[in-house]
């Protein structure tokens, strides 16, 4: 199965600040990543879908990298709404290894 | 605007079973493949299930299959997960996600529900 690596696992960083957060696959899933976002008591929801692609409505500030096995998400200027957990998940070995990443907190 | 409405979460002992539904809005619903997701309280991230967009096809990770069943009924746009033999280690919030491709299956999910927890414990 494909092992989805996420570094750091807590991320501190101040309002207006760059935020950069690294996804690695223990294996080849071409461009087939995603991230999402997740705050408390939410679902979570979706930013980038095939690795560099924005999804609808999410800001530019936002941008994802990478292909292969390493991925980055960067938030270029942090809004205080951006405080969250974020996670990535590769569906390039579907059905049965859906993986998500464990998780990067950004924290104040 | 798409909506997901997941319902039937509880207190359960293990060996028990429950039945989970997402009721589905602001969509085709028979034209996109629906999943559920869960997530321990506190922890990461876990897919759990797919159903096709028609019903064809339905896939489960190896941890609940023979005890986890995914059904639609797309006359009223929902989603289901009928969930025997519970354990412990189901203890999870299950959300129910759309998939993003349109008659397909690719395993990104665009749209997510609120979750409903299910909590097994003795």
């Amino acid at each position: 199965d494909i092992v989805m690596t996420q570094s750091p696992a807590t991320l501190s960083v101040s309002p207006g600040e760059r935020a950069t957060l690294s996804c690695r696959a223990s294996e080849s899933v071409s461009s087939n990543l995603a991230w999402y976002q997740q705050k408390p008591g939410q679902g979570p929801r979706l930013l980038i879908h095939g690795a560099s692609h924005r999804a609808t409505g999410i800001p530019p500030r936002f941008s994802g990298s990478g292909s292969g096995t390493d991925f980055t998400l960067t938030i270029s200027t942090l809004q205080s709404e951006d405080f969250a957990i974020y996670f990535c998940q590769q569906y390039n070995n579907w059905p049965l290894t859906w993986a998500f990443g464990q998780g990067t907190k950004v924290e104040i | 605007q798409v909506q997901l409405a997941e319902s039937g979460g509880g207190v359960v002992q293990p060996g028990s079973s429950l039945r989970l539904s997402c009721a589905a809005s602001g969509f085709t619903f028979s034209t996109y493949s629906m999943h559920w997701v869960r997530q321990p309280p506190g922890k990461g991230l876990e897919w759990v299930a797919v159903m096709w967009f028609d019903g064809t096809k339905e896939y489960y990770t190896d941890s609940v299959k023979g005890r986890f069943s995914i059904s639609r009924d797309k006359s009223k746009n929902t989603l289901y997960l009928q969930m025997d033999t519970l354990r412990v280690e189901d203890t999870a919030i299950y959300y129910c996600a759309k998939d993003m491709t349109i008659l397909g299956a690719s395993g990104a999910f665009d749209h997510w529900g609120q979750g409903t927890l299910v909590s097994v414990s003795s």
